[in-house]
Parts: C-alpha cells; sequence; structure tokens
C-alpha cells in the first residue's frame, strides 16, 4: 500500500545532541510538511516543500531544518535539542491540486534528556 | 492556529449522533475546511472537507454555516471506535499549509 513512513518511531537523544529524522513516501506527493506535536496540543507547522521549494513558518525556531533531496524522502534536522524540544514529530504528503488532503505517518516520538 | 477554535472536550452516547463544532471565523473565501481525527499515538486520519456547501462520505457528514465562519461535523451514529480528538483545519497562507484548531477529545460511552 502506498503510504508515509516515518523513522524511527521512537528517538531518544541528549540536551544539545544532533538528531536526525527520516520520512519517506510511496504516493508522489509533490508537497511533504513536518509538523511538532506536544502533549495534548494540536499538531503545529514547522516548514514544507513544495517539490524542492522549501516553505519555513514564521515562527519555527532556526534550531530546526529541513532537507529533502528527492521526491520520496525529506529529513527534519534538530541540531541542538532542547528539553522543549520533546514532542511528536509527525510528516505528511499532499498533492497539488483543489481541495487536497494530508497523508500523515504514524509520527517519531523524540525524548530529550 | 488560534484563529480556529473548538470546544476541549465532548462526550457522546453509543448509537447516537456526535456533533462537533468548530469556529473559523477569519477563514478567507477560497480556503476549505478539513477535519480529521488523532487516534492515541498515531498520525491524524483524513475524514472530510469542504468549501462552501455540506458534504457526506461514508465517514461522516460536514455542515458549514452560509457565513463560513464554523462548521460541525457530524458523525451520525458514533461507536467506541470514534473515541479519538477531532480537529478541524484551514489550508491558508501561500496555498499549500494546512493549520490545525485546537482539537476536541470526544468521548464515546456505552
Amino acid at each position: 500500500d502506498a503510504m508515509v513512513i516515518q523513522n524511527p518511531r521512537y528517538q531518544v537523544t541528549q540536551f544539545g545532541k544532533p538528531v536526525t529524522l527520516s520520512c519517506s513516501q510511496t504516493l508522489n506527493h509533490n508537497v511533504m510538511y513536518w509538523y511538532q506535536q506536544k502533549s495534548s496540543q494540536a499538531p503545529k507547522l514547522l516548514f514544507h516543500y513544495y517539490d524542492k521549494d522549501f516553505n519555513n513558518e514564521a515562527d519555527t525556531p532556526d534550531n530546526f531544518q529541513s532537507r529533502r533531496p528527492n521526491t520520496s524522502f525529506c529529513f527534519l534536522d534538530i541540531r541542538s535539542p532542547g528539553l522543549g524540544d520533546a514532542a511528536m514529530y509527525l510528516c505528511a504528503t499532499s498533492r497539488v491540486a483543489g481541495a487536497n488532503v494530508l497523508t500523515f505517518g504514524a509520527g517519531s516520538r523524540l525524548t530529550v534528556l | 492556529d488560534a484563529k480556529t477554535t473548538q470546544p476541549p472536550s465532548m462526550d457522546c452516547a453509543e448509537g447516537r449522533a456526535a456533533n462537533l463544532p468548530c469556529n473559523h471565523s477569519t477563514i478567507s473565501g477560497n480556503e476549505y475546511v478539513y477535519w480529521y481525527r488523532q487516534i492515541h499515538s498515531q498520525g491524524p486520519q483524513y475524514i472530510i472537507h469542504g468549501l462552501k456547501n455540506n458534504e457526506t462520505n461514508e465517514m461522516a457528514s460536514l455542515i458549514i454555516t452560509e457565513d463560513r465562519k464554523s462548521s460541525t461535523l457530524i458523525l451520525p451514529h458514533a461507536t467506541l471506535r470514534d473515541t479519538a480528538v477531532y480537529y478541524c483545519a484551514r489550508k491558508g497562507g501561500t496555498g499549500n499549509q494546512f493549520y490545525f484548531g485546537t482539537g476536541t477529545s470526544l468521548t464515546v460511552i456505552p
């Protein structure tokens, strides 16, 4: 089945130690998104790629970076994780046409010690 | 998205209709309204979307007010498996961004 796959599902890192989360898709969708979801809160958009064009949200900290080497893969890099960055990170994809909808992965839960 | 608000929680008896409201008073004329639900520790799942007209699919119905400032998701016969957090969302910004509302935690009671 076509889907969005995130790895790892669970990541534990130390304060300040860089971490990379990955997302792959078999849907051939143009747009890939990264959302941050803290406990009991709604998903918050960090940034998205429309093909190779990167679109950062104005309030996304510089500590968060992203790479999209090809259509299928997208990475979230957290350069120096702080305790406040502990969250579920959700990857999603969509087409670009009319009322496109988001297809989400299962998420990567980040713990910062 | 602070502009899209929902009640924090609701209960519904099993077999009854669940009506989940969303306030999106600042939505612009060409922005769709979407609904997703999220079961604990999983990614959100798409339910339904609409622009102006009411919509229905196999999962739910969506009622959008004429002024488009609010909408209601209707689960016609709630089951225990419908217990989840329900988010309304709007598509804004340059056209590809999806912003989620505050979410409603729905509990279906046996």
